[in-house]
């Protein structure tokens, strides 16, 4: 089963604008972390924001948070001000329990217009 | 610090030739992981190792070896290069404790199998 679901495989924002990148997740792990991450076209994997299933609060990293809604298992990206150096591809991944079995979702890629 | 480093970045192999993937952290983490990347499906976990002398297997170990002598290498061997093993390749690390500790990613190896 996937465990990882990310709906929108591109998507399109204006320079300046917000935009929410989607993410479900399916664990019966009371403990989990939940990761964002972005890779431009370069290649590398960059680490954007985390979530812990504990927290009580939304994460938030600069221009970047997390709606993290438990109950309906979802881990939203939302991303304040989009840049143009914003445009890559983003992945949602999820670690259950303490291990280090991390599971990421398909990624979804988001092109900033100027 | 380096991080985490990979040699070589690019290869190109013939089906049924052995090669060995080298990744190296200067981190001293304990966790190092390895990933495959395929177009449309994200990152999936091959190998995993939770410190020196330790490892197990992720969701697609078939055709692929790994072992960990020392904290700072994990090497990842691949016994007989099949064309499906054409992919790019990322080791990454993580620190010991709690749910959170962000996987820090290679700049990965971009593998062709002939």
């Amino acid at each position: 089963a996937q465990k990882i679901t990310q709906t929108q495989p591109g998507m399109f924002v204006q320079e300046k604008e917000a935009v929410t990148l989607d993410c479900t997740y399916d664990t019966s792990d009371p403990s989990y972390g939940l990761f964002w991450y972005k890779q431009p076209s370069s290649g590398e994997m960059i680490f954007l924001i985390y979530q812990g299933s504990y927290d009580q609060q939304n994460a938030t990293e600069g221009r970047y948070s997390l709606n993290f809604q438990k109950a309906r298992k979802s881990a939203n990206l939302v991303i304040s001000a989009s840049q143009l150096g914003d445009s890559a591809m983003y992945f949602c991944a999820m670690r259950e329990g303490y291990g280090q079995n991390f599971v990421f979702g398909p990624g979804t890629r988001l092109s900033v217009l100027p | 610090n380096a991080g985490v480093t990979q040699t070589p970045k690019f290869q190109v192999l013939k089906t049924g030739q052995s090669m060995t993937l080298q990744c190296a952290q200067d981190m001293n983490h304990e966790y190092m992981s390895w990933y495959r990347q395929d177009p449309g499906m994200g990152l999936r976990l091959i190998h995993y190792s939770v410190g020196a002398g330790i490892t197990d297997q992720g969701e697609v170990p078939n055709g692929y070896n790994v072992s960990r002598s020392t904290t700072e290498d994990f090497p990842l061997r691949l016994l007989s290069a099949a064309p499906s093993q054409t992919s790019v390749y990322f080791c990454a690390s993580r620190g010991t404790g709690g749910l959170y500790n962000e996987q820090f990613f290679g700049p990965g190896t971009r593998l062709t199998v002939l």
